[in-house]
């Protein structure tokens, strides 16, 4: 069966300091993979879209970044961090049937990242 | 921008009770889902309606989906203190590039009382 793995469950990071969160997928192949924020009691929003390693999409400007080394890997990144990038980053995998997402997307249990 | 916008924004109810939470949308879509999210945890999938299709059941969740006024419902019946969670409704996002992943609205944050 796929399952999906996604850490630090939570993280403190000081204003400025670097971010590397990891997200892998098992049991599938060539996922469509996903990074979103969600802010508190709000909407996720879609941050990054891969279909393909070495394949991303950014869907918002930030000082964030991502990056699929590997089928199954996705990670999420930032130089510096800002106080602004505090929230939960959700990872979600899908495929894509005929082009078009048809079915479910599967997620990760989160990574609540507070930045002080 | 929001694709989805959920009403209420929050419903508590008695355990028993039917919850009844709403979706607008905006664009045309091939399909809507609803998805549920305990605090602080990630979403799981509950159902996924076609644009061909108008009801939807499973288990005690009913789903319409009415694409002349881009508008659906979840109707969960005879409620459980376990459904007390944050529902979603959400639909694909597409680029020339092909599907993009999913827009969500903001929720509907459900709470059961005992």
């Amino acid at each position: 069966s796929q399952t999906i793995h996604q850490w630090p469950a939570t993280l403190v990071q000081p204003v400025g300091s670097p971010l590397s969160l990891e997200c892998t997928v098992e049991g599938t192949s060539n996922p469509n993979l996903y990074w979103y924020r969600q802010a508190a009691g709000r909407g996720l929003q879609l941050l990054f879209y891969s279909v393909g390693i070495g394949q991303i999409s950014s869907e918002v400007p930030q000082n964030l970044s991502a990056s699929r080394p590997q089928d199954r890997q996705f990670i999420l990144s930032s130089k510096k961090l800002l106080l602004s990038d505090s929230g939960f980053y959700l990872c979600a995998w899908s495929v894509l049937l005929r082009g078009l997402m048809n079915t479910e997307a599967f997620f990760g249990q989160g990574t609540r990242l507070t930045v002080v | 921008s929001q694709q989805g916008e959920e009403d209420p924004q929050a419903l508590s109810i008695q355990e028993g009770e039917n919850a009844t939470m709403n979706c607008s949308y905006k664009t045309s879509i091939n399909n809507l889902q609803w998805y549920r999210q305990n605090s602080g945890r990630g979403l799981v999938h509950l159902i996924l309606i076609r644009s061909n299709e108008r009801e939807k059941h499973s288990g005690r969740l009913r789903v319409t989906l009415d694409t002349s006024k881009k508008s659906s419902s979840l109707l969960i019946t005879a409620s459980r203190a376990a459904d007390t969670a944050s529902y979603f409704c959400a639909t694909p996002t597409y680029s020339g590039g092909g599907a993009d992943g999913l827009t969500f609205g903001k929720g509907t944050h459900l709470i059961i009382q005992p």
